[in-house]
């Protein structure tokens, strides 16, 4: 079974700038959630997708959304960029009826 | 917020040596997950302790769960320098799909 694919995995924009971000989580999973991760705040809750709903949402400014397809594919979309959004931006499927969640590698944005 | 907070955040250890790792956390919790993630990759489940669970072992990993002390504990017996990472705790927030995870111990095995 394939894992999670999270593209790209490196990425550098300046500030002002939009990025998305995707996600295709592991095959029969519908639940696609989001983190941040950063040396300060360590990792945060975005959001979370199952079957093209979002579930549940982070304390996180609007600038920061997403969405999920119908193949469960999941991407997120910060907007107008600042420096503290550089980051490590991890993506989890989740299976249903278990708690554990599998990660993909990541991607780490870099804000200039 | 973070739920857990873990302690030490910083552990070195020589191999063949046990590492453990304790955790914090502050509400009811229905379970309890320990992850590890390897510098700059992505986290990996490594176990899964339900709040009517003491104790639970998978290979060279014993968690134990408190929770009327709110608190667990990662043992690794006889480290080797391929555990090297930093391993969180984890527990449900809201909803079970969502967690909330501890500040981190960067274990670190010596060879």
């Amino acid at each position: 079974k394939a894992g999670v694919t999270q593209t790209p995995r490196y990425l550098i924009k300046t500030r002002g700038q939009q990025v998305t971000l995707s996600c295709s989580p592991i095959s029969g999973h519908r639940s696609v959630s989001w983190y941040q991760q950063t040396p300060g705040q360590g990792l945060q809750f975005l959001f979370e997708y199952f079957s093209e709903t979002q579930r549940n949402k982070g304390n996180f400014p609007g600038r920061f959304s997403g969405r999920q397809f119908s193949n469960s594919r999941s991407e997120m979309n910060v907007s107008t960029l600042e420096l503290g959004d550089s980051a490590l931006y991890l993506c989890a499927s989740i299976p249903e009826n278990t708690g554990e969640l599998f990660f993909g590698e990541g991607s780490r944005l870099t804000v200039l | 917020s973070q739920q857990g907070e873990e302690d030490p955040q910083a552990l070195s250890i020589q191999e063949g040596e046990n590492a453990t790792m304790n955790c914090s956390y502050k509400t009811s919790i229905n379970n309890l997950q320990w992850y590890r993630q390897n510098s700059g990759r992505g986290l990996v489940h490594l176990i899964l302790i339900r709040s009517n669970e003491r104790e639970k072992h998978s290979g060279r990993l014993r968690v134990t769960l408190d929770t009327s002390k709110k608190s667990s504990s990662l043992l690794i017996t006889a480290s080797r320098a391929a555990d090297t990472a930093s391993y969180f705790c984890a527990t449900p927030s809201g909803s079970a799909r969502q967690l909330t995870f501890g500040s981190g111990t960067q274990l670190t095995v010596l060879p």
